[in-house]
C-alpha cells in the first residue's frame, strides 16, 4: 500500500513563506490534494489536482508537484493560516484515497 | 449550497455496531460526478479514510477496515450510511461524511464538501 509522509510541524513568522511537503511514491502517477483544518472544524479543500485552487481560497495558497514530492506553499503567511494541513492522494486506480499524517503550521 | 449532516449515537458500547447517517441537502446525490465517503479522525490524530460509495451502490473500503465496514447509499432519501461492526476504543473518533468529485476519464478527485463531523465514543 502507498503512504504519504509530511513533516509533523512547520513554523514561520507572519509575512514569510511557508512550504509544506508531502512525499509519496504514488505522486508521480496521481494528483495531490491539500486540506486545511482549524481546531474544531472539518477539513477544507484548498488545493486540488496538484496546483488548482477552489474558488474562495486566497491566492497566497499554491501547490506544486515534482516527482515524488508535492508542496503546499503559503506566501505572506497570516495569523489566520495557523492550522493543520493534510495532503491526500490515491492508489493507482484512484478509488482508494489516502491521507498524509498532517502538518501543524505555527505562525510565530 | 450543498450541505452534509451526520447523525447517529454519540456513544457505542464495545463489541457493538456503530451506525451513522449522512443526509445530503442542496444538491444531487445520484449524479455520476460524485462519490460519497466517510473519513474519521481520532482525537488529536490525523485523518483516516473509511470507505466510499457511488450512487450505483458500488463500494470501496479501506483494507484495514474492510472486514467490519459497510457503506451504503439511499438515493430517494439522499442519505449515505456507515456501519462499523465490533467496535473497540480504537474506533473512538470524529466521523465525517464527505463528497469526492469524479472528474471523468478515471480521475477521482479530492473531498470537496464535508459535513461538520460527529464524535462517536466507544465506551462501556
Amino acid at each position: 500500500s502507498y503512504e504519504l509522509t509530511q513533516p509533523p510541524s512547520v513554523s514561520v513568522s507572519p509575512g514569510q513563506t511557508a512550504r509544506i511537503t508531502c512525499f509519496g511514491d504514488i505522486l508521480p502517477k496521481q494528483y495531490a490534494y491539500w486540506y486545511q483544518q482549524k481546531p474544531g472544524q472539518a477539513p477544507l479543500l484548498i488545493i486540488y489536482k496538484d496546483i488548482q485552487r477552489p474558488s474562495g481560497i486566497p491566492e497566497r495558497f499554491s501547490g506544486s508537484s515534482s516527482g515524488t514530492t508535492a508542496t503546499l506553499t503559503i506566501s505572506g503567511v497570516q495569523a489566520e493560516d495557523e492550522a493543520d494541513y493534510y495532503c491526500q492522494s490515491a492508489d493507482n486506480s484512484g478509488l482508494y484515497p489516502m491521507f498524509g499524517g498532517g502538518t501543524n503550521l505555527t505562525v510565530l | 449550497q450543498l450541505q452534509l449532516q451526520e447523525s447517529g449515537p454519540g456513544l457505542v458500547r464495545p463489541s457493538e455496531t456503530l451506525s451513522l447517517t449522512c443526509t445530503v441537502s442542496g444538491g444531487s446525490i445520484s449524479s455520476s460526478s460524485y462519490y460519497w465517503g466517510w473519513i474519521r479522525q481520532p482525537p488529536g490524530k490525523g485523518l483516516e479514510w473509511i470507505g466510499n460509495v457511488f450512487h450505483t451502490g458500488s463500494t470501496y473500503y479501506n483494507p484495514s477496515l474492510k472486514s467490519r465496514v459497510t457503506v451504503s447509499v439511499d438515493t430517494p432519501k439522499k442519505q449515505v450510511s456507515l456501519r462499523l461492526n465490533s467496535v473497540t476504543a480504537a474506533d473512538t473518533a470524529v466521523y465525517y461524511c464527505a463528497r469526492r468529485y469524479y472528474y471523468g476519464s478515471g480521475i477521482i478527485g479530492g473531498f470537496d464538501y464535508w459535513g461538520q463531523g460527529t464524535l462517536v465514543t466507544v465506551s462501556s
